[in-house]
């Protein structure tokens, strides 16, 4: 069916407050991973789901951006008080794949651009 | 810990001219290794890719070789067109599952 979709696509937040991002994945992906992308730089790993359970949140910067996924389907990324340097792409991928198998495709989708003021 | 360095752009080039990114790439084991492509307005799209040393992912064109002796995998074509104008992103991934990607090249294609 459709491809990974994110929302909202672009969001401007006043610093200090909280932001969440959704990604709706490709029904029946697995993996679900969760990159950071700042202004004319490559995308950034944040996190990394298999289903529901977050298996590396090595990337996320600080404690407080916190993602999950409960249902192992959509998938949340929020990020409290907002600070300036969190302007970014938020880019969202997910697989039939599990994060073991080498070469599959990760589909990525538009991303959201958050923008904090 | 793995990175991607590649060519710093902006490239531009005219319309039939050859194509080269350069990508070299440092990791432990053994990674896949993928190019990305970013066109105006749009999401990341994968363009090719190759799982182990020697192999040769082609698409629309496009090729690059997997050389494990010295790390690389270049994006080549022949001869580019105006609609190839893009960003394009060089990736590796390893059996983590996470992808480290390099910071983009950005093509332009004049006629």
């Amino acid at each position: 069916g459709a491809g990974v979709s994110q929302s909202p696509r672009y969001k401007v937040a006043k610093r200090g407050q909280d932001v969440a991002l959704r990604c709706d994945p490709i029904s029946g992906h697995v993996s679900l991973f969760w990159y950071q992308q700042a202004l004319g730089q490559g995308p950034e790993f944040l996190t990394y789901f298999q289903n529901e359970a977050q298996l590396d949140k090595s990337g996320l910067p600080s404690d407080r951006f916190f993602a999950e996924r409960p249902e192992g389907s959509v998938s949340t990324l929020k990020i409290q008080r907002t600070q300036q340097e969190d302007s970014a792409v938020y880019l969202c991928a997910s697989s039939h794949m599990f994060g073991g198998a080498l070469g599959y495709e990760q589909y990525f989708g538009p991303g959201t651009r958050l923008t904090v003021t | 810990g793995n990175s991607v360095t590649q060519m710093e752009g902006p490239v531009t080039l005219s319309e039939e001219a050859f194509l080269t990114i350069n990508c070299t790439y440092t990791a432990t084991g053994y990674p896949s290794l993928f190019w990305y492509v970013q066109y105006p307005g749009e999401g990341l799209q994968l363009l090719l890719k190759a799982t182990k040393a020697d192999d040769k992912g082609s698409n629309k064109g496009f090729e690059a070789t997997y050389r494990k002796e010295t790390t690389s995998f270049h994006l080549e074509k022949g001869s580019v067109q105006v609609s190839d104008s893009a960003v394009y992103f060089c990736a590796l991934r390893t059996n983590a599952g996470k992808s480290t990607f390099g910071d983009g090249t950005t093509l332009t294609v004049k006629p």
